[in-house]
């Protein structure tokens, strides 16, 4: 079955710091990922996908089939960075029929 | 223009009783899905519309949970007998078409049974 695990809830740094968010899924079809992210009191927006192979924020992620994961990097973490992130698989079940789904999310902290 | 709307934002209801959560899409976008948020499960699939498609009802828990799309814009979801586990915040999401475009949300409304 189509799954993505996101095996931490919780990710403390400090300012400056690496941060690595790990996802990794199970889809046996060609995977389109994606990672949301849900800053305090704002709405769930997307923060960036595979397809694209685009940095935001200084976020980056690559797709490793071999792996199945599709980890969010940042070299340097800012406190702006604080926030809950989702990684998400789409993916199609029966002909055109498809589905977005979500991880559990984990939550990053970034300590001054 | 304006992004997807909630609404109520916030909804205190008796165990029991049936409520009704309505999203407006942003104009223009053909795909519309409801998922649950609560702690510790993430974020929960519910529903999905697309276009003049039949509706995948696949992530229903319980046959007291529906939805409804009319004129291809503004959805209603409809929790009926309201249980307690039911309490979570609810949001709306649309996009242009398909699960691979990008997904706009809606702020939420947050169910709480008593």
């Amino acid at each position: 079955a189509q799954r993505v695990t996101q095996p931490e809830k919780l990710l403390s740094v400090f300012k400056g710091a690496p941060v690595e968010l790990k996802c990794n899924y199970s889809y046996s079809g060609s995977p389109e990922l994606f990672w949301y992210v849900q800053y305090s009191r704002q709405r769930l927006q997307l923060l960036l996908r595979h397809i694209s192979r685009e940095s935001i924020k200084g976020f980056t992620a690559d797709l490793n089939k071999g792996e199945t994961s599709f980890h969010l990097k940042k070299p340097f973490a800012q406190e702006e960075d604080s926030a809950m992130y989702y990684c998400a698989l789409a993916f199609y079940y029966t002909g055109a029929n498809s589905k977005l789904t979500f991880g559990k999310g984990i939550t990053l902290s970034v300590r001054p | 223009g304006a992004g997807v709307s909630q609404s109520p934002s916030n909804k205190v209801t008796e165990k029991g009783k049936d409520v009704e959560l309505r999203c407006d899409p942003i104009s223009g976008h053909t795909a519309l899905y409801w998922y649950r948020q609560s702690l510790g499960q993430g974020l929960e699939f519910l529903i999905y519309f697309q276009g003049n498609s039949a509706p995948d009802k696949s992530g229903l828990p319980s046959d007291r949970f529906s939805a409804e799309r009319t004129g291809g814009s503004v959805s209603t979801l409809t929790i009926q007998r309201t249980q307690q586990e039911d309490s979570a915040v609810y949001l709306c999401a649309s996009s242009l078409a398909g699960v691979s475009y990008e997904q706009y949300f809606g702020p939420g409304t947050r169910l709480t049974v008593t």
